[in-house]
């Protein structure tokens, strides 16, 4: 069965980092490209960043290009999203989510219960 | 960036009514078209990916159609689990984009 556990979430001041990660299991981690997508409160989807199944290319939103940085660790079957210079506007549920295949430019089909990540002062 | 317009977005039916949401693209994004159904304080669910087929253990009175840059989502007999909010998403072109959602509400 595949899980995805998301975690890193909680309450940081305009400017600070945070990480999250999401644990993967029940699928072969490295066949698979990987996403994370936010909800702003009472607010649609947006798809932040992208990473390819071999980690070796990602895509960004403009919204967070420059600040986000998506990775991903073999040996830990684990995604990972490092948010710098957090905004008020980055305040969302950040949801993980597993492709349909290696490329990037593929459906989700598996996604996480989110993490929530609030910036305030 | 694709532009994803979303219409209606709020309808309010009836359990058993047929419901039809469209998504048109500011460009051609070919069949590059996925529909996802998301309820309160859930994750999104994949039910259409490809523009017309259909995600395994998804209901087959969901149903898919359109490319280029009209797509349409289709219900054909509103079930009470049915009630929740649907997205259109473009995975044609980088940043994929979604659209704005349309809210399925009980009559």
């Amino acid at each position: 069965e595949v899980q995805l556990l998301e975690s890193g979430g909680g309450l940081v001041q305009p400017g600070e980092s945070l990480r999250l990660s999401c644990a993967a299991s029940g699928f072969i981690f490295t066949n698979y490209a990987m996403s994370w997508v936010r909800q702003a409160p009472g607010k649609g989807l947006e798809c932040v960043s992208v990473i390819s199944a071999s980690g070796g290319s990602a895509n960004y939103a403009d919204s967070v290009k420059g600040r986000f940085i998506i990775s991903r660790d073999k040996s830990k079957n684990t995604l990972y999203l490092q948010m710098n210079s957090l905004r008020a506007e980055d305040t969302a549920v950040y949801y993980c989510a597993k492709h349909r295949d290696r490329t990037g430019q593929t459906e989700g089909d598996f996604w996480g219960q989110g993490t929530l990540v609030t910036v305030s002062s | 960036d694709i532009q994803l317009t979303q219409s209606p977005s709020f309808l309010s039916a009836s359990v058993g009514d047929g419901v039809t949401i469209t998504c048109r693209a500011s460009q051609d994004v070919s069949s590059f078209l996925a529909w996802y159904q998301q309820k309160p304080g859930k994750a999104p669910k994949l039910l259409i990916y490809g523009a017309s087929s259909l995600q395994s253990g998804v209901p087959s009175r969901f149903s898919g159609s359109g490319s280029g840059t009209e797509f349409t989502l289709t219900i054909s007999s509103l079930q009470p689990e049915d009630f929740a909010t649907y997205y259109c998403q473009q995975v044609n072109n980088y940043p994929l984009t979604f659209g704005g959602g349309t809210k399925v509400e009980i009559k």
